[in-house]
């Protein structure tokens, strides 16, 4: 899986827009962008996936530009509940040499204050 | 959706003895299963891909011996910890796909064990 860098950790306060920006320089042609999310003391859960362009769903966007060589999460309007880890993940998921194994960088911490 | 449910949520123990900690897709079936480890304010780290019917694939640095996997039947695996040490608490979390292969986006993850050496 290609190497993903993340900001260490981010400060917001309710209401506002969270964008957390992923760097991933050598993303293959192949691969998707995925964002994990996790609470204190529970597995990470599935947020979104892309693979150009921007994808929404019920819970955050995800901008991809055109060079792919990173990608935004965006969650608009935060509450106290959307304070977690947030890890991006790049990776070919229909490739012939898919192992399935998962690989977390760092992650994200996002801390949302009232 | 898929589900994985992972048990005990919590165990203490004492030093030398072995916990065994159960990972279960509850409505698919996984021919792969992983088992990831968690300190404190850190990232997630694979330990190991347990595959049905066959032997676990350890990563790097992971002593197989003192983390064993099984993985007996489509729905169920476990890592039992053995002769556990205080260094050896942490937070255990499996995942599982019920794609074949799994894909990036199909992981669901257990709850997590929260294991304490004492």
């Amino acid at each position: 899986l290609a190497k993903t860098t993340q900001p260490i950790s981010m400060d917001s306060y309710e209401g506002q827009e969270v964008n957390i920006t992923c760097s991933h320089n050598n993303i293959a042609t192949n691969d998707y962008i995925t964002w994990y999310q996790q609470f204190p003391s529970q597995g990470p859960r599935f947020i979104i996936q892309g693979y150009k362009t921007k994808v929404t769903n019920e819970v955050a966007s995800l901008f991809i530009p055109a060079d792919r060589k990173s990608s935004t999460l965006s969650l608009p309007r935060v509450s106290l509940s959307d304070t977690a880890v947030y890890y991006c993940l790049v990776g070919d998921p229909h490739g012939s040499g898919n192992t399935g194994k998962l690989i977390f960088g760092q992650g994200t911490t996002l801390q949302v204050k009232p | 959706g898929a589900v994985v449910s992972q048990h005990p949520s919590r165990v203490i123990c004492k030093s030398g003895t072995s916990v065994k900690i159960e990972c279960r897709s509850l409505d698919f079936q996984a021919t792969t299963m992983f088992w990831y480890r968690q300190f404190p304010k850190k990232s997630l780290m694979l330990m190991a891909t347990s595959n049905e019917g066959s032997k676990a694939t350890y990563e790097q640095g992971v002593e197989k011996d003192k983390f064993l996997i099984n993985h007996a039947s489509l729905t169920l695996s476990t890592l039992t910890v053995t002769s556990a040490h205080p260094e050896d608490s942490s937070f255990y979390i499996c995942s599982a796909s019920p794609r074949v292969p799994p894909s990036v986006d199909g992981y669901t993850f257990g709850s997590g064990t929260r294991l304490t050496v004492v």
